[in-house]
């Protein structure tokens, strides 16, 4: 069966250093993968969409990769604030349904 | 814009009794999803929907829940009769799919408790 695994412990960081968040699944070939950010009492939010043909993707301080080889997803965050202290869900596609299934989130704490 | 709208935010209710949360998604979405958070599984899509009618209800967990959408703008999560391991976080989330990778906007949730 369909298996997605985050780190459950919590990623505690320096303001400043760069934040790495794996995202690793099992038994199917997503075509895309996204990230989502999850604050306490809040829904997630959106982040970032990488295609199964696209190594690299970036926006503002954020990048994202996805190895098809690997069945594999890094998060990074450079020059960590506290404000990027959430949780961050990966959540790869459904091979073939356009539905998303949702790991169950690092938590990151930056401190200042 | 308004993003999607979840109501109630908190709810409490004993055993046994219908529990209803309801959903406002973007306008102009297409797609509507209902998911399940808890600690122990993460967030778990229960059924969701494309123009109003529903597409996959595999997620449902038991006949006790069922989810309905009357029109473009609105929808129903029914929990009828509750039981304490329901208690959960429920999400609503919308989205337009053309080309089925467009983000999903989720609402803030119904923290359900029952007692």
């Amino acid at each position: 069966s369909q298996k997605i695994e985050q780190n459950s412990e919590a990623l505690n960081i320096q303001e400043g250093k760069t934040a790495t968040l794996t995202c690793n699944y099992t038994n199917y070939s997503p075509a895309y993968l996204q990230w989502y950010r999850q604050d306490p009492g809040r829904g997630p939010v959106f982040l970032l969409l990488i295609r199964e043909n696209e190594k690299e993707k970036r926006k503002e301080r954020l990048k994202v990769t996805f190895d098809t080889t690997l069945k594999q997803s890094l998060f990074h965050i450079t020059a960590s604030q506290p404000a990027d202290s959430a949780t961050y869900l990966c959540a790869p596609e459904n091979s073939g349904y356009s539905t998303l299934t949702f790991g169950k989130g690092t938590m990151l704490l930056v401190s200042p | 814009d308004a993003g999607v709208i979840q109501s109630p935010r908190h709810e409490v209710t004993e055993m046994g009794q219908e529990v209803t949360l309801r959903c406002k998604p973007i306008s102009g979405h297409d797609y509507l999803f209902w998911y399940r958070q808890t600690m122990m599984r993460g967030l778990e899509l229960l059924i969701y929907f494309n123009n109003n009618v529903p597409i996959d209800d595999s997620g449902m967990p038991e006949d006790r829940f069922s989810a309905k959408m009357p029109n473009a703008s609105f929808s129903t999560l029914k929990i009828q009769p509750s039981e304490p391991r329901d208690s959960a976080v429920y999400f609503c989330a919308s989205s337009s799919l053309q080309g089925g990778d467009q983000p999903q906007h989720f609402g803030d949730g119904t923290r359900l408790s029952i007692l």
